[in-house]
């Protein structure tokens, strides 16, 4: 099974700042994907990060607001800018489990934005 | 589009048996995922269904049904500590995203 980390694991930050979330994974694997989840909600996927390439966004979600890098096949951040109250959710990092066809996911990162 | 619909809450008594439903519109997925997530943590992987039928996985079980495009997860001897959100999901490919159901929120009660 893949071990999965973030940093932070939550943070408070002040609206119009932003905040660079790291995903670490043990492993190496070619997709990484970024979901949001706002409070009492269900996952939102905002974007699958592919190693040498561009990420792809999904609809509602856009790279200058959520900028993400890939540089190798074990790390992966995703960039929340410009934050807002709104913004204030729990993002999570996700890789494939390919005993199934599931995903294994991050512990979480925390973000309340004042 | 893709649709799984979940109940938003379910309680249920300590000892007893649950079971929560999740329908859903849309086909060519590979399998069925249930996921549990506590207050403040992250979702956990508990069952998939790749092939219709029950799969067992303790006191947990998830069931597939594709002609009836319906699952469900099944919680047995509930524990106070079964308390939280789970949520259906389906993958279209190995490698492609999960989309989720809104999420049930299970509350035991003694």
């Amino acid at each position: 099974s893949a071990v999965i980390s973030q940093k932070p694991s939550r943070d408070i930050c002040q609206r119009g700042t932003s905040l660079t979330i790291q995903c670490q994974v043990d492993s190496q694997v070619t997709m990484m994907f970024w979901y949001r989840q706002q409070p009492g909600q269900s996952l939102t996927l905002i974007a699958t990060a592919n190693q040498g390439s561009e990420a792809t966004y999904e609809s509602g979600f856009v790279i200058d607001k959520f900028p993400i890098s890939r540089p190798n096949l074990t790390f992966s951040t995703l960039t929340v800018s410009n934050m807002s109250p709104e913004d204030s959710s729990i993002y999570l990092c996700s890789v494939p489990r390919h005993a199934e066809e599931t995903q294994y996911f991050g512990p979480g990162t925390r973000l309340l934005v004042l | 589009g893709q649709s799984l619909e979940q109940p938003s809450e379910v309680t249920a008594v300590e000892g007893a048996i649950v079971q929560i439903n999740c329908t859903y519109q849309t086909s060519g997925f590979y399998g069925l995922s249930w996921y549990q997530q506590h207050d403040g943590g992250a979702p956990t992987f508990l069952s998939y269904n790749a092939l219709d039928g029950l799969e067992e996985t303790g006191r947990f079980s998830s069931f597939l049904s594709r002609s009836d495009s319906y699952g469900y997860l099944l919680l047995q001897e509930l524990q106070m500590k079964d308390s939280a959100s789970y949520f259906c999901a389906v993958a279209y490919s190995g490698n492609t995203p999960l989309v989720f159901g809104k999420g049930t929120r299970l509350s035991v009660i003694a």
